[in-house]
C-alpha cells in the first residue's frame, strides 16, 4: 500500500523560497503511470491543487502559481519536491501531497492517496 | 476555472440521522467529480469518484449522485466518525478545482 509523507521546514521568511519534499513508501515513484501532486489548504479555508509531476517527468502548474513553483522528482530516492519562490504570508498553508492515477483519455485521475499536510508559515 | 459551490457550509446534525451535502459546478462536469472527508488532523481521504461510486473500503452508507452541474452526498444514517469536512472537487476541466467544504458537526 502506497504511503506518501511530506516533509520540510515549517517557517519561512517573506520573499524566500520554500521548499517540500514528499516520500513514497510502499512502491515506486517511477513504476505505473501516475501524477505526483502538491496541494495546499490555506488557514480556515478550501484545498487549491498546486501541481503536478507526471511520471515522465512532465509538469502542470496552477496559472496562477505557476511563475513560481518548480515539482521536481528524485527517483534515486523515491521522493518528489516542491519549490515556491518569492513567498508571502498569502503562502501560509497546510501543503498536501498526494497522487493521482491516469484516466483513460491519459489525464490524471483523482487525488488517491495523500500525506499527512505539512503546515508553513510564511513569518520574520 | 470551474467554480464549485458548497451548501450548507455547516450542518449540524445527530448520530443516526441523514446528512445531505450539495456541490454545485459553474459549468457542466460532466460525472467528473469526486468527493473527499477530512477529518481533525488527518489528510484528506477519497470517498466517491466519478460522482457516484465508492472508494475502496468506503462503507455503503455513503452514497454520490448527479451529473453535469449538481451533484449530493448522502450519508444514510451518521456514525460518530462521520463528523468531519467534505470537499467535492472536479477534473472536467484543468486545472482541477476543490470547493469550499461542507462541515458536518455533532448536533
Amino acid at each position: 500500500q502506497v504511503q506518501l509523507q511530506g516533509s520540510g521546514p515549517g517557517l519561512v521568511k517573506p520573499s524566500q523560497t520554500l521548499s517540500l519534499t514528499c516520500t513514497v513508501s510502499g512502491g515506486s515513484i517511477s513504476s505505473g503511470t501516475y501524477f505526483w501532486t502538491w496541494i495546499r489548504q490555506h488557514p480556515g479555508k478550501g484545498l487549491q491543487w498546486i501541481g503536478y509531476i507526471s511520471w515522465t517527468g512532465t509538469t502542470y502548474y496552477d496559472p496562477s502559481l505557476k511563475s513560481r513553483v518548480t515539482i521536481s522528482m528524485d527517483r534515486s530516492k523515491n521522493q518528489f519536491s516542491l519549490r515556491l519562490s518569492s513567498v508571502t504570508a498569502a503562502d501560509t498553508a497546510v501543503y498536501y501531497c498526494a497522487r493521482a492515477g491516469v484516466d483513460s483519455n491519459g489525464g490524471h485521475n483523482w487525488f488517491d492517496p495523500w500525506g499527512q499536510g505539512s503546515l508553513v508559515t510564511v513569518s520574520s | 476555472d470551474i467554480v464549485l459551490t458548497q451548501s450548507p457550509a455547516t450542518l449540524s446534525l445527530s448520530p443516526g440521522e441523514r446528512a445531505t451535502l450539495s456541490c454545485r459546478a459553474s459549468q457542466s462536469i460532466s460525472t467528473y467529480l469526486a468527493w473527499y472527508q477530512e477529518k481533525p488532523g488527518q489528510a484528506p481521504s477519497l470517498l466517491i469518484y466519478d460522482a457516484s461510486n465508492r472508494a475502496t473500503g468506503i462503507p455503503a452508507r455513503f452514497s454520490g449522485s448527479g451529473s453535469g452541474t449538481d451533484f449530493t452526498l448522502t450519508i444514510s444514517s451518521l456514525e460518530p466518525e462521520d463528523f468531519a469536512v467534505y470537499y467535492c472537487q472536479q477534473r472536467s476541466n484543468w486545472p482541477p478545482t476543490f470547493g469550499q467544504g461542507t462541515t458536518v458537526e455533532i448536533k
